[in-house]
């Protein structure tokens, strides 16, 4: 498997409030995508950070990767109550061969 | 723009009976298509993978098959369904490796 950590499972916060979800990775990778999905639909890309990066960012979204640990961290600057949904993260297996990995998936709810 | 459809948008079959799914991609020419299965509450499991036409590798083994016809086409099939093949398929596709995963609505399956 290529996950290590479990990513948290159920999260609940306060709207307004800053949250931060992380996941780790066993196996060396060249990008971690972050996902979101929406209860009954596809997941959408939301943010998108490379091995030579250390954080990106993208409106309330911050996104880092420390790939000396393996490990990725997707924050929400003043969560709100449309920031509801699931978010996994995902890496490629770096082997060319088309193989997407999702982590467990942080269930985000946030109440207003 | 690109589109991609899936259909049907729900089923629900009795074990044993057959299965086929769909995938129609839009707009883009010779993606890299894939198939996705998503046990309720769970994570993204990747079935198949197609970086052309005729070409399909497995990433799983869950008595599963798919087929790439055409360019744009997924099809997901089997001849007899299993109880454990409930879930939501989703068909997702990207311009190369490590990029962006667009995905469909997907399907929801229940094995009754």
């Amino acid at each position: 498997s290529q996950w290590g950590e479990e990513n948290l499972q159920a999260l609940s916060i306060q709207e307004g409030e800053d949250v931060t979800m992380n996941c780790s990775y066993k196996t060396y990778t060249t990008v971690v995508h972050w996902y979101r999905q929406d209860s009954g639909r596809g997941p959408a890309l939301i943010i998108l950070i490379r091995s030579n990066e250390r954080e990106k960012r993208s409106g309330r979204l911050r996104a880092t990767l420390d790939t000396s640990s393996q490990s990725s961290s997707l924050s929400i600057t003043a969560a709100q109550c449309e920031d509801t949904a699931v978010y996994f993260c995902a890496t490629d297996d770096a082997t060319g061969y088309q193989n997407f990995y999702f982590g467990k998936g942080t269930s985000l709810t946030v109440i207003p | 723009a690109q589109t991609i459809h899936q259909w049907p948008v729900a089923e629900i079959k009795a074990v044993g009976s057959p299965l086929s799914l769909g995938c129609t991609i839009k707009g883009k020419s010779s993606p890299n298509l894939y198939w996705y299965w998503q046990a309720t509450g769970g994570t993204l499991q990747q079935l198949f993978y197609s970086i052309t036409v005729g070409q399909v590798e497995s990433v799983v083994q869950l008595n599963l098959s798919a087929s790439r016809p055409k360019d744009d086409q997924f099809i997901l099939s089997t001849e007899k369904l299993l109880l454990s093949h409930s879930g939501f398929y989703l068909c997702a596709w990207s311009l190369t490796s490590a990029e962006t995963l667009y995905f469909g609505s997907g399907t929801r399956l229940t094995v009754l």
